[in-house]
């Protein structure tokens, strides 16, 4: 069964480095995608690709299996849940996305 | 902001009834994927539509149908709602072909009593 696992909370301190780790079980999955959602928001992109990538705070790692995201100077508006996703190649878009439960992040002050 | 829409943001249904569910996607896309998100889950596929024909289906039953119009608007329906349909419903469109990101909407929030 096509399957994305991630930890369901991981906590942090205000201004460390915070590493919100995820891997899949999906057949045909290259792509990693790392989502934030506030509730009541529309899900946000953050990071993406099938290598390592860097957008502003957000550093992603890759492995064909595993993936990282890892937040910069966590701050406490960082609070929310993070959705890794996987998606294939050749699955047509990147919209037939297998999330994870998604991972909840504390940030103490 | 994400160019999403969504319609209605919450609703309250009661058990054997249906529901239409609206998305305005982003302009120019032709791709729009509907997932439904549980309550302490990950959004999960429901189908997705490619200029207007069903391009793909998740592990959903023949009752939750949907329909993509011209000019940027699509449709979910659910006939015959179960207590186990109460979710967030979510729809992501996306430019196939070019863009490897889907935009989401904000979901609408059903509830199933």
């Amino acid at each position: 069964k096509d399957q994305v696992f991630q930890p369901s909370t991981v906590a942090s301190s205000e201004g460390a480095v915070v590493e919100i780790f995820c891997n899949h079980s999906v057949s045909n999955a290259y792509n990693f995608f790392w989502y934030l959602h506030f509730p009541g928001c529309a899900p946000r992109l953050l990071v993406k690709g099938s290598k390592p990538s860097q957008q502003g705070r957000y550093n992603m790692t890759y492995e064909r299996f595993s993936s990282s995201l890892l937040i910069l100077q966590v701050r406490e508006a960082d609070a929310a849940v993070y959705y890794c996703a996987g998606c294939g190649i050749g699955t047509g878009t990147a919209s037939k996305l297998t999330f994870g439960t998604g991972t909840r992040l504390q940030v103490t002050l | 902001e994400t160019g999403v829409t969504q319609s209605p943001t919450h609703l309250i249904k009661t058990r054997g009834q249906q529901v239409t569910l609206r998305c305005s996607s982003q302009s120019g896309h032709n791709t729009v994927s509907w997932y439904q998100q549980a309550l302490g889950q990950g959004p999960q596929f429901i189908f997705q539509y490619y200029r207007e024909e069903e391009n793909g289906r998740g592990n959903f039953p023949p009752r939750f149908s949907g329909l993509q119009f011209p000019h940027d608007s699509s449709a979910l329906n659910v006939n015959a709602l179960e207590l186990d349909d109460s979710a967030l419903y979510l729809c992501a469109s996306s430019q196939r072909g070019t863009s490897t990101e889907a935009f989401f909407g904000q979901g609408t929030r059903l509830t199933v009593v």
